[in-house]
Order: structure tokens, then sequence, then C-alpha cells
């Protein structure tokens, strides 16, 4: 159990819909990162954020938006779902998230979003 | 642009044979590497990191890696596979000076092994 949590393990929804994606850090953990892993693109960072403010951005599409709450969760908000938006979604936690240090990323179990 | 390449998408090896999964990265500076290991329906786990000390790197479950600069590799090794050890393995590297430490993944390697 790496100690980050992540709400719900599964989604199935339908095209054109909106859904939110929950993640709980780690206890002292101050960033929070989501990444994206489905067969044809792999795995890909989506966003960070330190300390409830964005730090860094990645391949997200515009659709996609996400924020971290001043306990820290985060939330990540797909809307108007289309099929290839279908993967598995991973939050991951560190201690301090800046530049230049090889933090340790701590995984969660992932939300598995199907779109119909 | 930062990028880390795995050779060889499956890796079928026998219990009790030497594991070794391929990584080179790509990195004018050499950044920090990382391998996780994907259990099937879990997240990842870190298995080791290379943050500059010593370039012979030991992690849990028994793997160990070595940072070889004039090669760009960071290949992940382990003296005797066990069946406990199918599962799928990614590399992955972070930029030293960049704005962000986000972590950017290889394809990964499915490991089998054979009893």
């Amino acid at each position: 159990d790496s100690g980050v949590t992540q709400t719900p393990k599964h989604l199935i929804t339908a095209t054109g819909q909106r859904v939110t994606l929950r993640c709980s850090p780690r206890s002292g953990d101050l960033s929070v990162y989501w990444y994206q892993q489905s067969l044809d693109q792999g795995l890909q960072f989506l966003i960070q954020y330190y300390n409830g403010e964005e730090r860094a951005k990645g391949n997200i599409l515009e659709r996609f938006s996400a924020q971290q709450f001043p306990d820290l969760h985060s939330e990540l908000n797909l809307s108007s779902l289309e099929l290839g938006d279908s993967a598995l979604y991973f939050c991951a936690s560190s201690v301090s998230g800046l530049a230049g240090v090889a933090d340790t990323q701590y995984f969660g179990p992932g939300t598995r979003l199907t779109v119909l | 642009a930062q990028s880390v390449t795995q050779l060889g998408s499956h890796v079928s090896v026998s219990e009790g044979a030497l594991v070794l999964l391929r990584c080179n990265y790509s990195s004018s500076v050499p950044p920090y590497l990382f391998w996780y290991v994907q259990y099937p329906n879990q997240g990842l786990q870190l298995l080791l990191k290379y943050t500059s000390a010593a370039t012979l790197v030991k992690g849990i479950n028994g793997f160990e890696a070595e940072f070889k600069k004039s090669e760009t590799s960071f290949h992940l090794t382990k003296p005797s596979a066990h069946m406990s050890d199918a599962a799928e393995y990614f590399c992955a590297v972070s930029d030293r000076g960049g704005a962000t430490n986000k972590l950017i993944f290889g394809t990964g390697t499915l490991l089998a092994v054979q009893p």
C-alpha cells in the first residue's frame, strides 16, 4: 500500500459525459501528479500540482482540468468524453516535487475509465 | 527533450535464470533514473532510483541497476528470477535541471517467468 488513495476504482460512462477522479496523497506529501496509461500512448504525464498551485503541464487535453485543494487532495475533471479517453488514470504524490529533486513518486492504484 | 527507450516489450525467462531488462536514456545531462514495477491491476511501485551517488543501485526484491554514462544505459538485473517477478517493468527519467520533476516513462517490458 503506497498510501495514495484514488476513487473510484472503476468508472463507466458514455461519450460526451463529464467525470471527476479523486486522489488523496500520502500524509505529508505536497505534490500531486496525474498520469494517463493507455495501450496506444503508454504512460503519459498530464499535470502536477504543488501545495495547491499548478506546477507543470504535460500532454493534457483542454477538455481535462485539475485542481488541488487546501487539504492537498486533488481532482481530475474530464469533460466531453470521447472513446479515446478510455484509460487508466494514476495519481502519484511526492514530498516536494521541486525541479532537480529526485523525489520518489508514490502511485495510487488508479482509476480505470471506460467510455462507451 | 528527454526520452527513454526500453528494448524488448516482452521478455521471458525461466525460474532461477538471470533477468536483464534494458533501458537507454536520451539526455545531454545525466538525468535521474527510476525503475518501477506494475503488477496486474495495481499501481506502480518503485524498485530503485539513480540520483548520482553510486552507479550501481540496489533496489527491492533483489533487483539492481547500473548507470553507465558512456552507454547512456540503466539496465535492470536480477540474478535469479522468481515466479513472483512476473509483471510489467517501466524505466523512467526526470530532469535534473528542468522546471518540474515529472517522470517520462518508457513503453514498458512485460516479464514472464516460466516454471
